[in-house]
């Protein structure tokens, strides 16, 4: 198994341009989410999702969409990037949400000028 | 609302004891994690802890669990300059969520 990917490691964006993250996991889980990471700050919940069709807002969703129609992956869309959008981005999935292990991928470094 | 604090960094000598503190708010939550972060990688689960125990050891780790004053600590023994990472505490609320500290950076020093 592959477990968690997301791709790209790396993405320099200008402010207002638009891209997408992508995540998949190869476990069949059910439960996908997003999360950034800024200093100081820990990990903060951006969207989830509980199976296919279904998302659902976390803690920090504005300026990011996302969309689950296959249950290995879980893109998220930036719309319209913005300076405060520079972060890491980090894709987990677990069998259920209630299961006590995520699993994470390894990362998406983004920065926007 | 919920929340998880934790102090930022934490320097230690080779082969002495860590502990990193973490406090939350969620009484409700139903377990609380601890996760590893090395540089430039993702999350790895450490250990976590069933919110009805006090206590877990698993080799070198030690979580102990203070329901009360909603405290929780990991505690490495003999730590290593691998152990060096930042370490984070997390807490599961009644949707299923994660809730995440800051992050404890550890430093190790030889």
């Amino acid at each position: 198994n592959a477990g968690v990917t997301q791709t790209p490691k790396f993405q320099v964006l200008k402010t207002g341009q638009s891209m997408t993250l992508q995540c998949a996991q190869d476990m069949n889980h059910e439960y996908m989410s997003w999360y950034r990471q800024d200093p100081g700050m820990g990990l903060r919940l951006i969207h989830y999702s509980v199976g296919a069709g279904i998302t659902d807002q976390g803690e920090v969703p504005n300026g990011y969409n996302v969309s689950r129609s296959t249950t290995e992956d879980f893109p998220l869309r930036l719309l319209s990037a913005a300076p405060s959008q520079t972060s890491v981005y980090f894709c987990a999935s677990s069998e259920t949400p209630f299961t006590y292990e995520q699993y994470f991928g390894p990362g998406t470094r983004l920065t926007v000028t | 609302g919920e929340d998880v604090e934790q102090s930022l960094f934490l320097s230690v000598r080779e082969g002495d004891s860590s502990v990193i503190n973490c406090t939350y708010t969620d009484s409700s939550s139903t377990y609380l994690y601890w996760y590893k972060q090395e540089p430039g990688a993702g999350l790895q689960l450490l250990t976590y802890i069933f919110s009805n125990m006090d206590m877990k050891q698993d080799q070198r780790l030690t979580v102990l669990l203070n329901k009360k004053d909603k405290h929780l600590s990991l505690r490495i023994a003999d730590t290593q300059t691998g152990d060096s990472a930042i370490y984070f505490c997390a807490e599961s609320n009644q949707g299923g969520k994660l809730i995440f500290g800051q992050g404890t950076e550890l430093s190790v020093k030889p």
